[in-house]
């Protein structure tokens, strides 16, 4: 079967600091990555995703770094607001055409 | 753009009747689509992936006959939960990819919760 988490680590942070939210991955040859938000009650959303022969990329508000030799892909989250509280994934796709794997999810909680 | 809609978004029914849930693309064609499963606190488990007009894939240990599937269009994709229990009470949640050449991120629908009498 497909990766499942056995436990949902969580990251609090003040509102108005920067986030970071890491993310190891299991297969180097991965070529595809990408972050979804998960609201409770709701479906992954679409934040911003990566290719493997980039190693940073930046959207509205948040930056994604891929670091492939030691597998490691974070999302930094700027200026983060409580809007933001949420399970973060992130996936990978380990051969062109796959599906995504999902990693076992972080939960970020934005503090007043 | 990219909106998945799914249908219904919650249901409760007894045990032993079948449930049909159903995934459609909005504004795109969706080659291939994918069933998830999510426990409380858990990732998404795959089920399995749909091409159109073809069977289904299902991922090891998921019953095919339990949870049929059907993707007969390019925008539409079911999954039936076939003679339900409680232990199939689960969040299940489809999300479609389009183009050709299978290098289009996912999009997620917004699941449908499964309670099971």
């Amino acid at each position: 079967g497909e990766s499942v988490g056995l436990h949902l680590p969580t990251l609090s942070v003040q509102e108005g600091d920067n986030s970071i939210i890491n993310c190891a991955y299991s297969n180097s040859a991965s070529d595809y990555f990408i972050w979804y938000k998960q609201e409770s009650g709701k479906g992954p959303q679409f934040i911003i995703d990566i290719r493997s022969n980039m190693d940073k990329r930046q959207g509205q508000r948040v930056t994604v770094l891929l670091n492939k030799t030691v597998k490691h892909l974070s999302l930094q989250i700027a200026a983060t607001q409580p809007g933001d509280s949420a399970v973060y994934f992130c996936a990978e796709r380990r051969r062109y055409g796959q599906n995504f794997v999902f990693g076992p999810g972080t939960r970020l909680s934005v503090l007043p | 753009g990219a909106v998945v809609s799914q249908h219904p978004s919650w249901v409760i029914c007894k045990s032993g009747t079948s449930v049909k849930i159903e995934c459609r693309s909005l504004d795109f064609q969706a080659t291939t689509m994918f069933w998830y499963r999510q426990f409380p606190k858990q990732s998404l488990m795959l089920m399995a992936t749909s091409n159109e007009g073809s069977k289904a894939t299902y991922e090891q240990g998921v019953e095919k006959d339990k949870f049929l599937i059907n993707h007969a269009s390019l925008t539409l994709s079911t999954l039936t939960v076939t003679s339900a229990h409680p232990e199939d009470s689960s969040f299940y949640i489809c999300s479609a990819r389009g183009g050709l050449t299978g290098d289009q991120p996912q999009h997620f629908g917004d699941g449908t919760r499964l309670s099971i009498l």
